[in-house]
């Protein structure tokens, strides 16, 4: 079925330094492709976004970019602070009438000081 | 935090209770949707809602059920059928069925003992 695998599960990096998260889909069709932040007990949001008309995006210290070929898709974050840790999830939307998203299983993100 | 919500924020159950989880939210959202959390596991989609008076099964929505009578509000019921309850549920909207960013609530964390 539907499917999206997400790596590295864990990631710690020292600040300043540049982290890179990557997650691979199944589905030909998904289309639409966003990233998600939650922090301890909190709940996800939004932090970037990329359609499948789309290569790279970037917004400020974030940047995604998406190779539709290879079915891959990578979180970057550069120049890391100790508030980017947290929980980061990528998801991929189903094609069709749903445009369910279908979640990878995370990546915790520590950025030691 | 306003705009979805969730209610309570923790709940205990003893277990072969029926509970309802509440999600309440003030967008105009046509779709909503409701996933549970596991550690380690991701966000997992369990029901959803593209309109008033129709969902769909996501999928893992054995032991759960949901209602959609009002455009702002989508109950989730936990039955006792549901063999593993214990775990952080997710509430959901988004503006449209198609592609875009899903807004979350806070979250319940239900514990059946």
């Amino acid at each position: 079925g539907e499917n999206v695998e997400q790596h590295p599960s864990t990631l710690s990096v020292q600040e300043g330094d540049s982290a890179v998260i990557k997650c691979t889909y199944s589905d030909s069709a998904s289309n639409y492709f966003p990233w998600y932040k939650q922090e301890l007990g909190k709940r996800p949001q939004l932090i970037i976004d990329i359609r499948s008309n789309v290569g790279e995006k970037k917004d400020q210290r974030i940047a995604v970019t998406l190779n539709k070929t290879a079915k891959h898709f990578s979180l970057h974050i550069t120049e890391t602070q100790p508030e980017d840790s947290a929980v980061y999830f990528c998801a991929a939307s189903m094609g069709g009438a749903t445009n369910k998203l279908i979640f990878g299983t995370g990546t915790l993100l520590a950025v030691q000081p | 935090d306003g705009g979805i919500t969730q209610s309570p924020k923790y709940l205990f159950r003893k277990e072969g209770q029926n509970v309802t989880l509440s999600c309440e939210q003030n967008l105009n959202h046509d779709a909503m949707y409701w996933y549970r959390q596991d550690p380690g596991q991701g966000l997992r989609l369990i029901y959803y809602s593209q309109i008033v008076n129709d969902f769909q099964k996501g999928d893992i929505a054995e032991g759960y059920s949901v209602s959609r009578e009002k455009k702002e509000s989508f109950p989730l019921t936990v039955t006792s059928a549901q063999k593993n309850p214990t775990a952080f549920y997710l509430c959901a909207s988004k503006v449209g069925w198609q592609g875009g960013e899903q807004y979350f609530g806070p979250g319940t964390r239900l514990t059946v003992t």
